[in-house]
């Protein structure tokens, strides 16, 4: 079992919509989960992080994490053409060692 | 500005070479990271290290070495016994669990 799922896509919204990105992890002793923007060719910036159940909102984007479920979500209102990317999840459980999901990749079309 | 650099961008290796990628930063983060980004693979850790003079092996070490004389440098040398280097190395610093990461090295092996 991968220590860290999503959906590779490609993930398809027109502009304007809410684009809805999902990571399930395995790891129960998760305590920091982050998603990183990573556009084509270039490193990832990290755009959200979260440590406790339920929302965290900053801007346009929205965090949310529920343990119980092992599930983390980042919701992108008002989707533009600029925020098509691949979205890493992450989590981090201790060690110093944050583990990295594969990535999402979203397209908004305009 | 406060930031993480690396050098060079792009590099070129030939068959049984050993090359080292730079990585500096002046953002007084206690802990560097090396990952390795492949197409279709999430982030893999290869070395991390939380003070100077200390390091640790990642994930997929085999076939890299590190050193950590200086807080703001964390070089990584690819030996000739990495038989497959051709990818995208990331280094990131961290003070705390949240990571950032650096422009990035795209090394290809000759």
């Amino acid at each position: 079992q991968k220590e860290v799922e999503q959906n590779s896509g490609p993930l398809s919204v027109p502009e304007g919509a809410i684009a809805s990105l999902n990571c399930t992890y395995s790891d129960r002793g998760s305590q920091s989960f982050f998603w990183y923007r990573q556009y084509s060719g270039k490193s990832p910036e990290l755009i959200m992080s979260i440590y406790s159940n339920g929302d965290k909102e900053d801007g346009r984007f929205t965090a949310q994490l529920n343990k119980a479920s092992q599930y983390v979500s980042l919701l992108i209102r008002d989707s533009q053409p600029s925020d098509s990317a691949t979205y890493l999840c992450a989590f981090w459980g201790g060690y110093q060692k944050v583990t990295f999901g594969t990535g999402t990749k979203l397209q908004v079309i305009p | 500005d406060g930031g993480i650099t690396q050098s060079p961008k792009y590099l070129f290796r030939k068959e049984g070479q050993n090359v080292t990628l730079s990585c500096e930063q002046n953002l007084n983060h206690d802990a560097m990271y090396w990952y390795r980004q492949d197409p279709g693979q999430g982030l893999r850790l290869i070395y991390y290290s939380q003070i100077v003079n200390d390091f640790q092996k990642g994930d997929i070490a085999e076939g890299y070495s590190v050193s950590r004389e200086k807080k703001e440098s964390f070089p990584l040398t690819v030996t000739s016994a990495q038989k497959n280097p051709t990818a995208f190395y990331l280094c990131a610093s961290s003070i705390g669990v949240e990571q950032f990461f650096g422009p990035g090295t795209r090394l290809t092996v000759l």
